[in-house]
């Protein structure tokens, strides 16, 4: 089915590791981000992409990096994850005005 | 960042009863949309708005988007236990959206 796939579902990782979030979309949206989402947040914004090879920071972008190398995919990568990271994780694209969300990823920080 | 003010923050409403939740920003949007998360999933996109004034309907919910565009709201009519769920408000400016910290909404059958 089109749509925005996240994989993985659920991660459990240690402090100081690094992980990798993927975001695939069938669309062909060329335009791509990423929130986290928290108790008493609601979505905020990490970084988000124009089209291949064209990002920018959001609101909360420290301690992520991003990149975009193919417009269907939009990873997510923590260098050295942190208890702090501990969040649900959405992709989403945007067509015109609307903005369609992908699963989630439930991360969780040991 | 720029967060918008949702609410109420949770209602507890009987079945077949109307609910009315509104969400205000001290900033102007362009567009404002409304959107319902079920426990585990990802936010679906209920309505949008795109100009000041203009009032939308999907189905039993109605949307409208505030004259002075820093406001919106969201009414649901005679509500359903499937109506159960977490909604949130979003606003768009530039290229960049911000959310609510939505209004948790529970149906008693």
């Amino acid at each position: 089915d089109a749509g925005i796939t996240q994989s993985p579902r659920y991660k459990i990782t240690e402090t100081g590791r690094q992980v990798t979030l993927m975001c695939h979309q069938t669309w062909s949206h060329s335009y791509m981000f990423w929130y986290r989402q928290d108790l008493g947040h609601g979505l905020r914004l990490i970084y988000y992409s124009a089209a291949a090879d064209i990002t920018d920071k959001g609101e909360v972008p420290d301690g992520y990096v991003v990149s975009r190398s193919k417009t269907e995919n939009f990873p997510l990568t923590l260098e050295s994850a942190t208890r702090s990271q501990t969040s649900v994780y959405f992709c989403a694209s945007r067509e015109g005005n609307e903005q369609f969300f992908g699963p989630g990823t439930r991360l969780t920080v040991l | 960042g720029q967060q918008l003010n949702q609410s109420p923050q949770s209602m507890f409403i009987q079945e077949g009863e109307d609910v009315s939740m509104n969400c205000t920003s001290s900033s102007i949007f362009n567009t404002w949309l409304w959107y319902k998360q079920d426990p585990g999933e990802g936010p679906v996109l209920l309505i949008a708005l795109y100009k000041a004034g203009e009032l939308t309907s999907n189905g039993r919910l109605t949307a409208q988007f505030g004259i002075t565009r820093k406001d919106s709201f969201l009414n649901i009519s005679a509500s359903i236990p499937s109506d159960v769920g977490i909604y949130f408000c979003a606003g768009r400016t530039g290229n960049q959206f911000y959310f609510g910290t939505g209004t948790s909404l529970t149906v008693i059958p």
